[in-house]
This record gives C-alpha cells, sequence and structure tokens, in this order.
C-alpha cells in the first residue's frame, strides 16, 4: 500500500527555537522528496526538493535516510512566519504522481 | 514564467447542481495536470490527472469527471453534486516530478 505518513501535530514551539519533523514513506523505490508548505485556506507550495541525502535553504534543512525509509525538515530560528502545515511528498514511479502525506502543523508563538 | 489559473476562488452550490471548475496555464506547453481534492483538516486527494490532450486518468471513482479539451486548459465537473463533494479543490501542474499549484477554488454544497 502506498503510504507516506506525518505527525499531524500540532507542533508548538516559541519564536528563535529550532524545531524537526519526519516523514516515513513505505514504497524503498521511491525516487524523490519534496517538502511543501500550506498556509490557512491557501495552495501548497513547493518549499524543498531532496534528491540525494539533503538539502539545505537558509534556514531549512531537508534530510533523506534511505536505510530507515524517512524525510526530516529542520528548521532553526524560527520565526512567527514559519506557521502553516508542512506536506511530505513522495515520487514513487516516473510516473509523476506524488504520494502526499496529511501534513504537520507548526505553530510558532512569540 | 509559468502560471496556473482557477476559478472561481469560492463557489457555493445546492446538492443536485451541476459543477464546472476550470483551470489553465501559461507559459508552458503540454504539461501535466492534476485535480485534487482537499477535505477540511485533511491530505491532497488525487481525482484526476492528464498527461495530454484527451488523456485523462481517474484515481477515485465518484461522481466527478475531468476533461482536457486544449493542451493548457483542464476542466473538472459533476452532473449532480453531493454533499461531500465540499472541499478545497487545487488544479496543479508539472514539468516533471515538481508540482505547482494554483489557487484553488473552496466550494460549498449546501
Amino acid at each position: 500500500r502506498k503510504e507516506v505518513e506525518q505527525d499531524p501535530g500540532p507542533f508548538n514551539v516559541p519564536e528563535g527555537a529550532t524545531v524537526a519533523f519526519n516523514c516515513t514513506y513505505s514504497n524503498s523505490a521511491s525516487q524523490s522528496f519534496f517538502w511543501y508548505r500550506q498556509d490557512c485556506r491557501k495552495e501548497p507550495k513547493l518549499l524543498m526538493s531532496v534528491y540525494s541525502s539533503g538539502n539545505e535553504d537558509g534556514r531549512f534543512t531537508a534530510q533523506l535516510n534511505r536505510a530507515s525509509q524517512y524525510i526530516s525538515l529542520l528548521i532553526r530560528d524560527s520565526k512567527l512566519s514559519d506557521s502553516a502545515t508542512y506536506l511530505c511528498v513522495v515520487n514513487e514511479d516516473s510516473n509523476y504522481q506524488l504520494i502526499w502525506g496529511a501534513g504537520t502543523k507548526l505553530i510558532i508563538k512569540p | 514564467s509559468q502560471t496556473i489559473h482557477q476559478w472561481p476562488a469560492t463557489l457555493v452550490q445546492p446538492v443536485g447542481s451541476p459543477l464546472s471548475l476550470e483551470c489553465t496555464v501559461e507559459g508552458t506547453s503540454n504539461p501535466n495536470l492534476y485535480w485534487y481534492r482537499q477535505a477540511a483538516g485533511r491530505g491532497l486527494q488525487l481525482l484526476f490527472y492528464s498527461v495530454g490532450i484527451g488523456q485523462i486518468s481517474s484515481e477515485v471513482p465518484q461522481n466527478l469527471s475531468a476533461s482536457r479539451p486544449q493542451d493548457r486548459q483542464f476542466i473538472l465537473s459533476s452532473k449532480k453534486l453531493l454533499l461531500s463533494d465540499s472541499g478545497f479543490y487545487l488544479c496543479a501542474w508539472s514539468p516533471s516530478d515538481t508540482q505547482y499549484f494554483g489557487p484553488g477554488t473552496r466550494l460549498t454544497v449546501l
């Protein structure tokens, strides 16, 4: 069964803290991985793509562990504007159909 | 640059009425196109995808249908809406394995 699982949260984190959450996937043949950010009542927007062991973009770091079949997202020095739902997405084959996690809700508190 | 449009932004329809949602993409040719639905507080459910004009694949059997009459136009339809059709409908396009979303249509069926 195709599956991407995430802790739904919410994660309540003080501003300036570091927060990390994981996503597990079931298909070991998965090719590529993504984190999307979705604000309340808005469309998902691509945050990061992960094709090898990891990717870093400013305060955001995504890591891939193929042996344990999980992807993590680390946010350093969190800002109030980081409050959103973070969606983990996996591409299992070349058919460009993505498997979506249900998302992890993050709330950054002042 | 590529842009994706959806309309209307919000829609309130009575049970049993028809539905037509339109999605168009600019700035690219022969994109893969997708229709998703997101119920309140839930993850994305893939409804249909299309790899070319007239080519539609359905992921979930239900009272919805999709058509792709032109290369960059994707339409979601229903002859008779059900209460369970309420949700946030998102159109996405994909040049490869990454998907980019339109602003969505929030549908409420009463």
